[in-house]
């Protein structure tokens, strides 16, 4: 079983900043199938990257997501107040469940 | 508009059964491997089961918490996703999600479209 850990817990920072999120995996696993989510009050997660790397379709420049093996990051350039949420990493290697998240990092806009 | 709807969530007790339902509309569902994924009240997202689509035999996998207990099954001719639960526990509340699977290679095959979830509440 593949276990995602993210840091920080939560993240405090104002409009203008930059976030940067990590999640470490207690294996690598193949294809960089690792995906990132972001998460409001009340609703569905959606989806921000997906491959390590590629933001899936309409999500802004400004997600950013990196790495490989067992260490990814993500990071929020230039900072909205529309950016907090809890964001939560995810391993989906087809095969490979249970396809776990993250415990999540809540990012607070002050 | 690609859209997953649920239902059939509500107040059960321990012990007991739901069935809840995932509609899918906007695109061929028929195609697409097909998720659940439960959220505690103020927790995370857990990943409870999949069930692929009929070129790869309907096969199906479950989180080893519910496995046993749930099954998750699909009717491609309504398009329609079903999470058959049983035996359920108090640790089993949570809101459910559907969620579709993209297609495409391993690295594609990410969770592109979610429902809006339907509550269950499991206490006596």
């Amino acid at each position: 079983e593949i276990v995602l850990t993210q840091s920080p817990g939560t993240l405090s920072l104002s409009p203008g900043e930059r976030a940067t999120l990590s999640c470490r995996a207690s294996q690598s696993f193949s294809d960089n199938c690792l995906a990132w989510y972001q998460q409001k009050p009340g609703q569905a997660p959606r989806l921000l990257i997906y491959g390590a790397s590629t933001r899936a379709t309409g999500i802004p420049d400004r997600f950013s997501g990196s790495g490989s093996g067992t260490d990814f990051t993500l990071t929020l350039s230039r900072l909205e107040p529309e950016d907090s949420a809890v964001y939560y990493c995810h391993q989906y290697d087809n095969g490979r469940s249970p396809y776990n998240f993250g415990q999540g990092t809540k990012l607070e806009i002050k | 508009e690609m859209q997953l709807v649920e239902s059939g969530g509500g107040l059960v007790q321990p012990g007991g059964s739901l069935r809840l339902s995932c509609v899918a509309s906007g695109f061929t569902f028929s195609d697409h491997y097909m998720d659940w994924v439960r959220q505690a009240p103020g927790k995370g997202l857990e990943w409870v089961g999949r069930i692929r689509n009929k070129a790869n035999s309907y096969s199906t996998e479950y989180a080893t918490s519910v496995k046993g207990r749930f099954t998750v099954s699909r009717d491609d001719s309504k398009n329609s996703l079903y999470l058959q639960m049983n035996s359920l526990k108090t640790d089993d509340t949570a809101v459910y999600y559907c969620a579709r699977i993209r297609l495409g290679d391993k690295r594609l095959k990410v969770f592109d479209i979610w429902g809006q979830g339907t509550m269950v509440t499991v206490s006596s």
